[in-house]
């Protein structure tokens, strides 16, 4: 079946730094990709959805030179974190179509 | 805007027992999906149930099925057999025709053996 492989699964990384976050989608094309946000015993925000070649489109209240996506082909959409802080901390999650989501990313910002 | 609304926020059922998680929507829109997701403690998102809304008929997966009250705007989880593998958080879930979708709050299931 369809998979979306995200990369990597957990990440530490220091106050002030980037972090990438990769989806792949691996037996197929999405030509759109969704970034959720998980905060602890919460549900799924979404963040923002991204669609191959054209500009991300952010939820309100999501900053978009923090939270910078591409989609630069039709398998991969990437997240970057920008000059990241503790507060960026959380569980990031991709997902292509309703039912095929990546493995979520556990980032911790010291 | 559309709303999903899970009112349980923890659950617990005997292991072979039956449970309902109980899940309403608002909305306007007349087309959409409503979906169940189970996220177990790999936090790895997986769908357990998708129902179409013009579809009256309630969608089934092996042990899990679903009561779809469109007047009602309800959509509720029915587990039957309950086994300790089903110890999960579940998120109901409304796609609207933009294909965004929209989660609940979850419910906690714990499965007592």
């Amino acid at each position: 079946g369809a998979v979306v492989s995200q990369h990597p699964s957990w990440v530490i990384c220091k106050s002030g730094t980037s972090v990438k976050i990769e989806c792949r989608s691996l037996d197929f094309q999405a030509t759109t990709m969704f970034w959720y946000r998980q905060f602890p015993k919460q549900s799924l925000m979404l963040m923002a959805t991204s669609n191959e070649g054209s500009k991300a489109t952010y939820e309100q209240g999501v900053e978009k030179d923090k939270f910078l996506i591409n989609h630069a082909s039709l398998t991969l959409s990437t997240l970057t974190v920008t000059s990241a802080h503790p507060e960026d901390s959380s569980f990031y999650i991709c997902s292509a179509r309703e039912a095929f989501f990546g493995q979520g990313t556990r980032l911790t910002v010291v | 805007a559309q709303t999903v609304t899970q009112s349980q926020p923890e659950m617990s059922v005997q292991e072979a027992e039956t449970v309902t998680l109980s899940c309403t929507y608002d909305t306007s829109e007349s087309d959409y999906y409503l979906f169940w997701y189970k996220q177990p403690p790999s936090r790895q998102m997986i769908l357990v149930i998708r129902q179409e809304a013009y579809k009256q008929q309630n969608a089934t997966e092996n042990r899990f099925s679903v009561n779809f009250q469109k007047a009602a705007k309800s959509f509720s989880l029915k587990i039957s057999d309950s086994q300790l593998g089903d110890a999960a958080m579940y998120f109901c879930a409304y796609r609207s025709r933009n294909d965004k979708i929209i989660f609940g709050k979850g419910t906690r299931l714990h499965i007592l053996p």
